[in-house]
């Protein structure tokens, strides 16, 4: 039962230009949506989110809507820069029990110049 | 300051031993958590322990999985009798007390075990 998807594997985007990725989820009890980024033979570090009561957060470049209705949430990155290239993995959490982080399959973004 | 820390960053076994992993966590941080990666999968949440409660083992696939955590510091992961399904690369994370910053966890590099 995956509770959070991202169905697209990887994504090609050119340099300056817009960066848009994409996650969707079934469990509408969770409470906060996070995104991650890993760098190869790296863990994951945190990057940006989103409370289950807002539909919008910003942190400079990075931008992450999230759409209850849809269960759907995204992050954009603008403009992209080459060192965003890397894995960014959709999050999401229960803030009772053990907040354990619900991980999405992963995105590979390449920026390129 | 010195962030997570796990070793070994690689281990190969043969399939029916034990592997030991270790995680060293963030000083002061009181949540410990593993998970696993498998190849071309998300990250799989294994065990928490938060303090001296008791863990949360809801994640771990099989009782060939155990965990402890130690002084409140440092963990071991211990997987026995291992099979090739269990080749993965094991992540440790640890975070501040909890109702701070949900969801922000502080990963090691992790352990990449292969299972022959």
């Amino acid at each position: 039962d995956q509770q959070v998807k991202q169905n697209s594997p990887s994504l090609s985007v050119q340099e300056g230009r817009i960066s848009i990725l994409n996650c969707d989820y079934t469990n509408s009890m969770f409470d906060y949506f996070l995104w991650y980024k890993k760098y190869p033979a790296e863990g994951p570090t945190f990057l940006i989110s989103i409370s289950s009561i807002k539909d919008k957060n910003e942190d400079g470049r990075f931008t992450v809507f999230l759409n209850k209705s849809a269960k759907h949430l995204s992050l954009h990155i603008v403009p992209s820069q080459p060192g965003d290239s890397a894995v960014y993995f959709c999050a999401a959490i229960r803030i009772q029990g053990a907040q354990k982080l619900v991980f999405g399959q992963g995105t590979r973004l390449t920026i390129n110049p | 300051g010195a962030g997570v820390s796990q070793s070994p960053s690689n281990k190969v076994t043969e399939k029916g031993k034990d592997v030991e992993l270790r995680c060293d966590p963030i000083s002061g941080h009181t949540a410990l958590y593993w998970y696993r990666q498998s190849l071309g999968q998300g990250l799989e949440f294994l065990i928490y322990f938060q303090g001296n409660s008791a863990p949360d083992k809801s994640g771990l696939p099989s009782d060939r999985f155990s965990a402890e955590r130690t002084g409140g510091s440092v963990s071991t992961l211990t997987i026995q009798r291992t099979q090739q399904e269990d080749s993965a690369v094991y992540l440790c994370a640890s975070s501040p007390s909890p109702g701070l910053a949900f969801g922000e966890q502080y990963f090691g590099p992790g352990t990449r075990l292969t299972v022959t």
